[in-house]
């Protein structure tokens, strides 16, 4: 199993600032994976960040807007760049137990409401 | 790409009741997984399933691989079952449903 501890749990922001999340995970994984959920709609992809390499962006989200950061096995974070009232979003990190049972963990959310 | 479709979009229902979520999906799969989502945001996952039914205290989720579908099952209902429930299903990523939206009267 997994515990992953994420935050700021939430969070308002003004037009045009940044925000950074952090994600820590109380054991090592390979691939840790960042969702948005806007109002009302299902988890979306933004990126899967890898340990010592660049994060794999998924179509429609781009690093300048969601630099990601993976400095070791452990720990995450996603910055919300230059936001927009668009963003306000509930933001989570995400592991796989894929070398065990296969099972999905996550952070507790981050609520961002940008004015 | 595989399409995950869950019913009802929302539930209303009194403590004490019998609740059933299903989830459909349009592609094999190797297993399932039934997710509950609190108000705050936080997501926990309640199943992970490939056949049968797996019971977890008043939680009961089965799947019918041949059909494509699965139900997640709440006996005796109670105000804090309140939450989302959603599938999501493996694929070149994991694909989620949008969830069930889950309301239990006192």
């Amino acid at each position: 199993s997994a515990v992953i501890s994420q935050k700021p749990s939430r969070d308002i922001c003004q037009r045009g600032t940044s925000l950074t999340i952090q994600c820590q995970v109380d054991s090592q994984v390979t691939m840790m994976f960042w969702y948005r959920q806007q109002p009302g709609q299902s988890l979306t992809l933004i990126a899967t960040a890898n340990q010592g390499s660049e994060a794999t962006y998924e179509s429609g989200f781009v690093i300048d807007k969601f630099p990601i950061s993976r400095p070791n096995l452990t720990f995450s974070t996603l910055t919300v760049s230059n936001m927009s009232p668009e963003d306000s979003s509930i933001y989570l990190c995400s592991v796989e137990d894929k070398r065990g049972t296969g099972e999905l963990f996550f952070g507790e959310g981050s609520r961002l409401t940008v004015l | 790409k595989n399409e995950v479709e869950q019913s009802p979009q929302n539930l209303t229902a009194q403590e004490g009741e019998f609740i059933t979520i299903n989830c459909s999906y349009s592609v094999g799969i190797s297993a399932l997984h039934w997710l509950q989502q609190h108000p705050g945001g936080g997501i926990v996952s309640l199943f992970m399933l490939s056949s049968g039914k797996k019971k977890h205290g008043r939680l009961i989720a089965t799947i019918n691989i041949q059909e494509k579908h699965s139900s997640l099952h709440i006996t005796a209902s109670h105000p804090r079952d309140s939450a989302v429930y959603i599938c999501a299903v493996p694929d070149d990523k994991i694909i989620f449903g949008k969830g069930t939206r889950l309301h239990i009267l006192p």
